[in-house]
């Protein structure tokens, strides 16, 4: 069974940084495309960050480029999602998410809450 | 970007009415165009990719239609189940966009 756990998320100051992690089990980690999409409170889906079975490609929205960091450790199962420079509209739900055969979302995980404010 | 556009954003329907929602790319996607449902307090799940292509074990009365830039989602007999919202998303290359989404109700 895909098991996808996100952790790391919190309270944070305007400017902050937050890491956020998501342990990946029960699939060929190492095989697929990882995403990160949120969600603020009572508004849709938006699509953060992906990144390469392999690590070496990642795409960004223009909203977090320059401050939001996505990697992977393929030993560790694990996928990272590195937040600098943090705002008020960064405020959220981060959901760690398992591409398919191309960026299709097959397994989200509970997603890990994010709040940015003084 | 391209933008993707949902209509209606939200609709009230009875058991066992046939549903129509809609999901307009700014732009053409090809069949790259992925359903979703988000059930009150849930996680997001896949329902429909590659435009028509239903995930394994989503029920035979969702289903999915279209190209380049119209598509549609079919729920053809509404079930108290399918109270949720719904999402569309393209993934014709990055930026990845979602359209806002559509609340079926009862």
């Amino acid at each position: 069974e895909v098991q996808l756990v996100e952790s790391g998320g919190g309270l944070v100051q305007p400017g902050g940084s937050l890491r956020l992690s998501c342990a990946a089990s029960g699939f060929t980690f190492s095989s697929y495309t990882m995403s990160w999409v949120r969600q603020a409170p009572g508004k849709g889906l938006e699509w953060v960050s992906d990144i390469n079975s392999s690590g070496s490609k990642t795409y960004y929205a223009d909203s977090v480029k320059g401050r939001f960091t996505i990697s992977r450790d393929n030993s560790w199962n694990t996928l990272y999602l590195q937040m600098n420079s943090l705002r008020a509209e960064d405020t959220a739900l981060y959901y760690c998410a398992k591409a398919g055969d191309m960026s299709w979302y097959d397994h989200w995980g509970q997603g890990t809450l994010v709040t940015v404010s003084s | 970007d391209i933008q993707m556009t949902q209509s209606p954003s939200s609709l009230s329907a009875s058991v066992g009415d046939r549903v129509t929602i809609t999901c307009r790319a700014s732009q053409g996607v090809r069949r790259y165009l992925a359903w979703y449902q988000q059930k009150p307090g849930k996680v997001p799940s896949l329902l429909i990719y590659a435009a028509s292509t239903l995930q394994s074990g989503v029920p035979s009365r969702f289903s999915g239609s279209g190209s380049g830039t119209d598509f549609t989602l079919t729920i053809s007999s509404l079930q108290p189940e399918d109270v949720a919202t719904y999402f569309c998303q393209n993934y014709n290359g990055a930026p990845l966009t979602f359209g806002g989404g559509t609340k079926v109700e009862l």
